[in-house]
């Protein structure tokens, strides 16, 4: 069984420009989460998807970031115009629909640096 | 200080010493995880254990929960230089009245452990 895959790696912009982050989920996880940890803090959550829906997004930092999951499968997470601040460790995770436990699965993250 | 705070931050050890690392969270939780992040890569679950429970072991990993003191050590014995990697304890935080999680985690800032051959 394939993993949580997470493109790009590595993405290095320009303070102003887009950049859209994607995850690829383990087949059939219902649940998508995204988190983030900036350099030296924390990681924090920053939205959660159920299939296509947003479940909860109160992490988000604020409404530069547009988190989608079109059809339930993939997730994309663009940061349109990006700021300095948003640089940082975005990880995507996942766990399957009914399972009780919340054991998640990460992906290797994207590491984004804005300049 | 943070929800899932972690201490200590940095710790050095050498192979075959043990290996604690402490966690401090402020809600309620319906249980607590430690994953493990090795450089570059995505974290790990290594284990969780439930609010009802006091301690747990798997292989050479035994943690602790105690509810009161809202607390929990992560021991690793008889460490190995593949153990070198960063450890974070995660919360799963109830969210409502009816004791529901909703799978949000809570991270604290992690303690990155070193292991010399």
């Amino acid at each position: 069984e394939a993993g949580v895959t997470q493109f790009p790696s590595h993405s290095v912009i320009e303070k102003g420009q887009t950049v859209t982050l994607r995850c690829d989920p383990i087949s059939g996880h219902d649940n998508l989460y995204w988190y983030r940890r900036v350099m030296g803090k924390e990681i924090k959550f920053l939205l959660h998807f159920v299939k296509e829906s947003k479940q909860d997004e109160s992490g988000m930092p604020n409404n530069r970031f547009l988190a989608e999951r079109t059809g339930g499968t993939y997730s994309t997470l663009k940061v349109q115009p990006a700021e300095l601040e948003d640089s940082g460790v975005y990880f995507c995770a996942n766990r399957p629909g009914k399972e009780v436990k919340n054991i998640q699965y990460f992906g290797a993250g994207t590491r984004l640096s804005v300049l | 200080s943070q929800q899932g705070e972690e201490d200590p931050q940095a710790l050095s050890i050498q192979e075959g010493e043990n290996a604690t690392m402490n966690c401090s969270y402020k809600t309620s939780i319906n249980n607590l995880q430690w994953y493990r992040q090795n450089s570059g890569r995505g974290l790990v679950h290594l284990i969780l254990i439930r609010s009802n429970e006091r301690e747990k072991h798997s292989g050479r990993l035994r943690v602790t929960l105690d509810t009161s003191k809202k607390s929990s050590s992560l021991l690793i014995t008889a460490s190995r230089a593949a153990d070198t990697a960063s450890y974070f304890c995660a919360t799963d935080v109830i969210e409502n009245a009816g004791g529901t999680s909703y799978g949000k985690l809570t991270f604290g800032q992690g303690t990155i452990l070193t292991v010399h051959p």
